[in-house]
């Protein structure tokens, strides 16, 4: 069984600050993690992904997520907030099981950003 | 443009209607799948494809749900006699074997009145 859990259903944060958005994980087995993004009336979209290699992983637009397995955390931040960044966040576990893709999303966070 | 693309992208149908959508994956990609999203919540998971073979269906995919891959390219997701509680964005991803990440399509919302 797995599943995934977003902390904070809303952050807002100040543009120019840092952002946090905080996953915690279950897993039975070692997962691949992911944080997409979804902007207003457009499709998911990848911002990276944990397979098992660096344990800090940096992906598009200057986000970055660190794999704490001691924690089973997959936090995702950025040490400054655009206004670009406002949009929902959704952390999701992934786990190989026969072949078959085992996908869960989290519920998601939504990002305010200030200006 | 190569990503996903999905057909229509709003809908809107009244309560007993049927309704069908369609997918259409990245090319390369043999396996395809299918989410559901409410307000306020994460995709979940309703069922999944690798070539034409429909391999794994989530108990939310009631019998008045059905999806078929005819000939492992494009996708249809239909839904019988549509209730209110069906409204909800349907999303639709592909990814190739052997590599972990879905690329999403823009979704088809549908509200059922």
């Amino acid at each position: 069984a797995q599943s995934v859990t977003q902390l904070d259903s809303h952050v807002s944060v100040s543009e120019g600050t840092p952002v946090l958005l905080r996953c915690n994980y279950s897993s039975s087995y070692s997962p691949s993690l992911f944080w997409y993004v979804q902007h207003p009336n457009k499709g998911l979209q990848l911002l990276l992904k944990y397979t098992s290699a660096a344990t800090l992983v940096k992906g598009i637009n200057g986000f970055e997520a660190e794999f704490k397995k001691s924690e089973t955390s997959f936090h995702l931040t950025k040490p400054s907030a655009h206004m670009s960044d406002a949009a929902e966040y959704f952390c999701v576990v992934s786990l190989n099981s026969g072949g078959y893709q085992k996908v869960t999303f989290g519920t998601g966070t939504k990002l305010q950003v200030i200006p | 443009d190569t990503g996903v693309s999905q057909d229509p992208r709003h809908k809107i149908t009244k309560r007993g209607q049927n309704v069908t959508f369609r997918c259409d994956p990245i090319s390369e990609h043999n396996r395809l799948y299918w989410y559901r999203q409410t307000l306020g919540q994460g995709p979940e998971f309703l069922t999944y494809f690798q070539n034409e073979a429909q391999l794994e269906k989530s108990r939310l995919l009631s019998d008045r749900f059905s999806a078929e891959r005819p000939k492992g390219s494009f996708s249809t997701l239909e839904i019988q006699r549509t209730e209110q509680g069906d409204s909800a964005m349907y999303l639709c991803a592909s990814s190739a074997t052997g590599w972990e990440t879905q690329y999403f399509g823009p979704g088809t919302r549908l509200l059922v009145l």
